[in-house]
């Protein structure tokens, strides 16, 4: 069974470009979770999909928007990024929504923003 | 809105001595919760969770913990550490509903060194 996946491991952008995250979430999950988490701080949720549609979002503005397939995998878009957004980006896929069922992890994509 | 404390950021042990990380979470209703823990350039990896039931929950790794709803703590504890118990652990509480539902929110958490 092949676990959650997510591309580029690494990217490095200037402030004010645009940025595209994939993420594969593990087989027989519909729900995807994404979390930004910066250095030193515990993950902070951005948005939940659930069967290609937003069911969940945390404090974060529209520039951040994300999508969902419908083999369930999942992109997050971040427009004019700025110095902040620099973090590692965690998708996490489950079963099925809420947040009674266990979220996977996978191992992040480190943004770094110049 | 839901949080979660952990007030140790840093935890230093022997090999083979007992361990316990704090969490202290506030939450309205009675809360999912859980503790995951992350090693260097991994993912989190979830160790155990508590929905309701028995207070004192088992996780992998031999680790457990107990919720304590008089004091809005659950915390982590392993009898005797590993070298390899050497991470970031991170306790965190589920939203059941409203428009963050299915967030977890994390603690800052508790970075835990192992010496031999």
């Amino acid at each position: 069974e092949t676990g959650v996946t997510q591309s580029p491991t690494h990217l490095i952008k200037t402030r004010g470009q645009q940025v595209t995250l994939r993420c594969s979430s593990q087989s027989g999950h519909n729900t995807v979770s994404w979390y930004q988490q910066a250095l030193g701080q515990g993950p902070q949720f951005i948005f939940q999909y659930y069967r290609e549609e937003e069911n969940g979002r945390g404090n974060f503005p529209p520039r951040f928007s994300g999508l969902q397939f419908p083999n369930y995998s999942s992109e997050l878009n971040v427009n004019a990024l700025e110095l902040d957004d620099s973090a590692l980006y965690l998708c996490a896929s489950s079963p099925r929504a809420g947040a009674n069922n266990e979220q996977f992890f996978g191992p992040g994509t480190r943004l770094t923003v110049l | 809105a839901q949080s979660v404390t952990q007030p140790d950021i840093h935890i230093t042990v022997s090999e083979g001595a007992s361990l316990e990380l704090r969490c202290n979470y506030s939450y309205g209703a009675t809360p999912y919760l859980f503790w995951y823990v992350q090693s260097p350039g991994q993912g989190l990896q979830l160790l155990l969770k508590y929905f309701s039931g028995d207070t004192l929950v088992q996780g992998i790794k031999g680790f457990e913990a107990e919720f304590k709803r008089s004091q809005s703590s659950f915390n982590l504890r392993k009898p005797s550490v590993h070298w390899s118990d050497a991470a970031e652990y991170f306790c965190a509480v589920g939203s059941q509903g409203g428009t963050s539902y299915g967030k977890l929110t994390f603690g800052q958490g508790t970075i835990l060194t192992v010496h031999p």
